[in-house]
């Protein structure tokens, strides 16, 4: 079957680096989403990695291995405004998206 | 540029009625879909279109129903309103970035509560 996994709530504080993790299993795989998403409001694109390695976009950066199934998505410098949902997406191999419950990320000053 | 417009913001129906959620985007997009979230779950994809006249079945079709007669509007009807329809659901078209992914712009959502 197909299953994308994510940690549930993270908390982290504001100023600091955080790390949210992502495993997916899809039939196929032609790359990995984020979004953001704020409480009450629809997702935001953030990233989309299909080759291994790190892409850097500001403060935010995300990370593939393919060969692992796993992705992270790294947030730099927190500010209070980067707490949200972050919502992790695998593409499969018929271009449909497979997407986690997300991560709830709480910054505390 | 209004984006990708939801209509209605919130809605209450009984079991037994229908109703249409309206969608419309502006950026001449050929693909258009809708999804429900859920607390606890991934977002699902109910119906996608790929272009005017073009509608198919996702994840999770059943008791819904789509056109798309124009590029800009994909109104999502449900038939007869369960309470397993309560959810947020939403609207969303998307662009190519390359390499056959899309990156998805969503409506501000529907939020649907079946009594």
């Amino acid at each position: 079957g197909q299953n994308i996994d994510q940690p549930t709530e993270m908390t982290a504080t504001e100023g600091a680096i955080v790390q949210i993790n992502c495993t997916y299993q899809t039939s196929g795989f032609n790359g990995l989403f984020w979004y953001q998403q704020h409480a009450g409001e629809a997702p935001t694109f953030l990233s989309y990695n299909v080759l291994d390695g790190l892409e850097e976009k500001g403060r935010f950066s995300s990370f593939l291995s393919r060969s692992k199934g796993y992705s992270y998505l790294l947030l730099k410098e927190l500010q209070m405004k980067d707490s949200a949902s972050y919502l992790c997406a695998s593409m499969d191999s018929n271009y449909q998206l497979i997407w986690g419950a997300g991560t709830k990320l709480i910054i505390k000053p | 540029n209004a984006g990708v417009t939801q209509t209605p913001k919130f809605q209450v129906l009984k079991t037994g009625q229908s109703m249409t959620l309206q969608c419309a985007q502006d950026m001449n997009h050929e693909y258009m879909s809708w999804y429900r979230q859920d607390p606890g779950m991934g977002l699902r994809l109910i119906h996608y279109s790929v272009g005017a006249g073009i509608t198919d079945q996702g994840e999770v079709p059943n008791g819904y129903n789509v056109s798309r007669s124009t590029t800009e509007d994909f109104p999502l009807r449900l038939l007869s309103a369960a309470p397993s329809q309560t959810s947020v659901y939403f609207c969303a078209s998307s662009y190519s970035i390359g390499s056959g992914a899309n990156v998805l712009t969503f409506g501000a959502g529907s939020r649907l509560t079946v009594l």
